[in-house]
């Protein structure tokens, strides 16, 4: 069975810091993709990055990078220069078979000024 | 302009009734995909909706309780039976749109309180 495990339920940063909000994965499935979503106060799912179980480089949009590493099976997100719009909950997500998401509890990141 | 528009986007429902969630898609979709979040807890998927069979349900959700259509592929509903209080969450919608490769957009989501 596949699983996704996210074991910060809060974190908080200083503006204009980096953060690493962490996130472990278990699957069989040579083939899978690892997602995360930050999901602000509005409640709305917003898709930050993708990374593929084959991609050779770590993914990375903008400010967020994924810190893949597929030995240990983690999927990291890291924020870098934090703004205050960064506060939201963030999920990390495996899509696995007949293309179905598979969410982790989730991580309240706080952004201080 | 939005992917998805889902409606209500939030709706107060007594006990013993029933509500249906729409999501319409502004293009062709294969799959559409219905998840719950119950209060501060993450996302579970309710079943998959494909246009023209049966929607597959996964474990603990049954179609009697969550009856879902998709006459069509860019709508679909998914109606919410014999609400009780445990149901009061967010039901979102979610589908992968052609051309923006593993990206999985969803609704803007319903919020259920069942009193």
């Amino acid at each position: 069975a596949q699983k996704i495990t996210q074991t910060q339920p809060g974190m908080f940063v200083q503006e204009k810091e980096a953060v690493t909000l962490d996130c472990t994965y278990d699957t069989s499935d040579p083939s899978y993709g690892l997602f995360w979503y930050k999901q602000p106060s509005s409640g709305e799912m917003i898709f930050l990055i993708y990374q593929g179980s084959y991609d050779q480089q770590n993914a990375t949009e903008g400010r967020y990078s994924l810190n893949f590493q597929k030995a240990r099976k983690s999927a990291n997100l890291v924020i870098s220069a934090s703004q205050l719009g960064d506060s939201a909950m963030y999920f990390c997500a495996m899509k696995g078979g007949y293309n179905k998401l598979i969410f982790g509890a989730g991580t309240r990141l706080a952004v201080h000024p | 302009s939005a992917v998805i528009s889902q409606k209500p986007s939030r709706d107060i429902c007594q006990r013993g009734t029933s509500l249906t969630i729409q999501c319409q898609v502004d293009s062709q979709v294969t799959m559409m995909f219905w998840y719950r979040q119950q209060p501060g807890q993450s996302l579970t998927l309710i079943a998959t909706a494909n246009q023209g069979s049966e929607a597959t349900y996964e474990s603990g959700f049954v179609i009697d309780k969550f009856p879902i259509s998709r006459p069509n592929l860019t709508f679909s509903t998914l109606t919410v039976s014999n609400l009780s209080p445990e149901d009061s969450s967010i039901y979102l919608c979610s589908v992968y749109r052609q051309g923006t490769g593993e990206k999985l957009f969803f609704g803007s989501g319903t919020q259920l309180s069942v009193l």
